[in-house]
């Protein structure tokens, strides 16, 4: 099963503007991991987020954690046509042999030129 | 190019019979993960390893799926006996886990998109 669920499923954007989208998961975690994937190919990871940290930034990217909350969300700033893709959370559990990562079904982001 | 290869990128088969694929991760990379990705749908976890070792297998795994990593390189992914429901993108991923670490990141091959006819 899915530990990890996007929203919105779905996101069209004009070049410019900034894309947001957030995660839910349900058990607790040692890290959380946004991916972004172009059609037909493999996954790329973009950003990992401890669970100790609440804020994270990788050049356009934030991506922030609220353990409270079991959620993330990742921003995107200035998107650019070449942002068009669908991007993925994923978490582990944190028991201690359970090493897999777990993927959400993903937020479609179409960045309009 | 993340390093991480997969062959082939592509494969159709009849229902019924067996296919293989492999993956080579990056070469000092310990684990490695088998993922199935359906359209519209985020990867779904298989099986993964430790070096050679076979550490954990979905329960969705079927009896027809098994995978190997001999020597604790590459990998292969056989599926005996062909159903239309197996037509998905397999995907193969490898990580550097150090001791007393949590997961690192994955690095993704491009996947073998598998069509069962």
């Amino acid at each position: 099963s899915q530990q990890g669920e996007e929203d919105p499923q779905a996101l069209s954007i004009q070049e410019g503007e900034n894309a947001t989208m957030n995660c839910s998961y349900k058990t607790s975690i040692n890290n959380l991991q946004w991916y972004r994937q172009n059609s037909g190919r493999g996954l790329v990871h973009l950003i990992l987020i401890r669970s100790n940290e609440r804020e994270k930034h990788s050049g356009r990217l934030r991506v922030t954690l609220d353990t409270s909350k079991k959620s993330s969300s990742l921003l995107i700033t200035a998107s650019r046509a070449a942002d068009t893709a669908s991007y993925f959370c994923a978490t582990d559990r944190s028991s201690s042999n359970d090493y897999k990562l777990s993927f959400g079904a993903g937020t479609t982001v179409t960045v309009r030129a | 190019d993340t390093g991480v290869s997969q062959d082939p990128r592509h494969k159709i088969t009849k229902r019924g019979q067996n296919v293989t694929f492999r993956c080579d991760p990056i070469s000092e990379h310990n684990r490695l993960y088998w993922y199935r990705q359906t359209l519209g749908q985020g990867p779904e976890f298989l099986t993964y390893f430790q070096n050679e070792a076979q550490l954990e297998k979905s329960r969705l795994l079927s009896d027809r799926f098994s995978a190997e990593r001999p020597k604790g390189s590459f990998s292969t992914l056989e599926i005996q006996r062909t159903e239309q429901g197996d037509s998905a993108m397999y995907l193969c991923a490898s990580s550097l886990a150090r001791t007393g670490r949590t997961n690192e990141k994955l690095f993704f091959g491009s996947g073998t998109q598998l069509s069962v006819l």
